[in-house]
């Protein structure tokens, strides 16, 4: 069983193009991240929700939505893509104050 | 920002040989984690520390905090070609952030 998924794993698209990625979690975790790895592997966090509320936001271009239908699931809607958005982006959930992630397998983003 | 910064950027060694990585970051922690990374793969926890804890054990990885130096290391015993792959630190206060990894290659 996936604990966490993401869709797609790969996705090429042009810039000025927008695309969304998809992650759900089946853990019963309260809390989901969406994180952004680029080429030199620094992994940077993007926002974080609990419970479908937005608790951490970063310094994240606001062409960057996330949304949270409910807490097992945490979308992430790119508008107007640009070159330097190409990179992996990683979805993550954790249950409990330690903050132990739970990762998804990544979705490599490249726009053209 | 407290974010660990981890050292050495990449090790290789011989299988069989032991890894040691360390962590250094900049506040306090509530506990300090260590993730390893496939290549293609999402992160995977393998331990936590937490801050009033000097030293923690799981199969052939041992994890020391040193609260007063702001550090961390973690040691792999007896390397196996399959423990290549890249191993970040992780501190947590109010939110969890990442150290900038460390890709260990083991050579067969």
């Amino acid at each position: 069983d996936t604990a966490v998924s993401q869709t797609p794993k790969y996705l090429v698209t042009q810039m000025g193009n927008d695309k969304s990625i998809k992650c759900e979690q089946n853990l019963g975790h309260d809390t989901m991240y969406w994180y952004k790895q680029d080429s030199k592997k620094f992994l940077k966090i993007m926002f974080s929700y609990n419970n479908k509320e937005l608790i951490i936001n970063e310094t994240v271009p606001n062409r960057f939505s996330p949304k949270s239908p409910d807490k097992a699931h945490l979308n992430l809607h790119i508008n107007s893509l640009e070159l330097g958005d190409s990179a992996v982006y990683f979805c993550a959930s954790t249950g409990d104050r330690t903050y132990e992630q739970y990762f998804g397998p990544g979705t490599r983003l490249t726009v053209t | 920002s407290q974010q660990g910064e981890e050292d050495p950027q990449a090790l290789s060694i011989q299988e069989g040989e032991n890894a040691t990585m360390n962590c250094s970051y900049k506040t306090s922690i509530n506990n300090l984690q260590w993730y390893r990374q496939n290549s293609g793969r999402g992160l995977v926890h393998l331990i936590l520390i937490r801050s009033n804890e000097r030293e923690k054990h799981s199969g052939r990885l041992r994890v020391t905090l040193d609260t007063s130096k702001k550090s961390s290391s973690l040691l792999i015993t007896a390397s196996r070609a399959a423990d290549t792959a890249s191993y970040f630190c992780a501190v947590v206060n109010e939110k969890l952030t990442f150290g900038t990894g460390t890709r260990l290659t083991i050579i067969p």
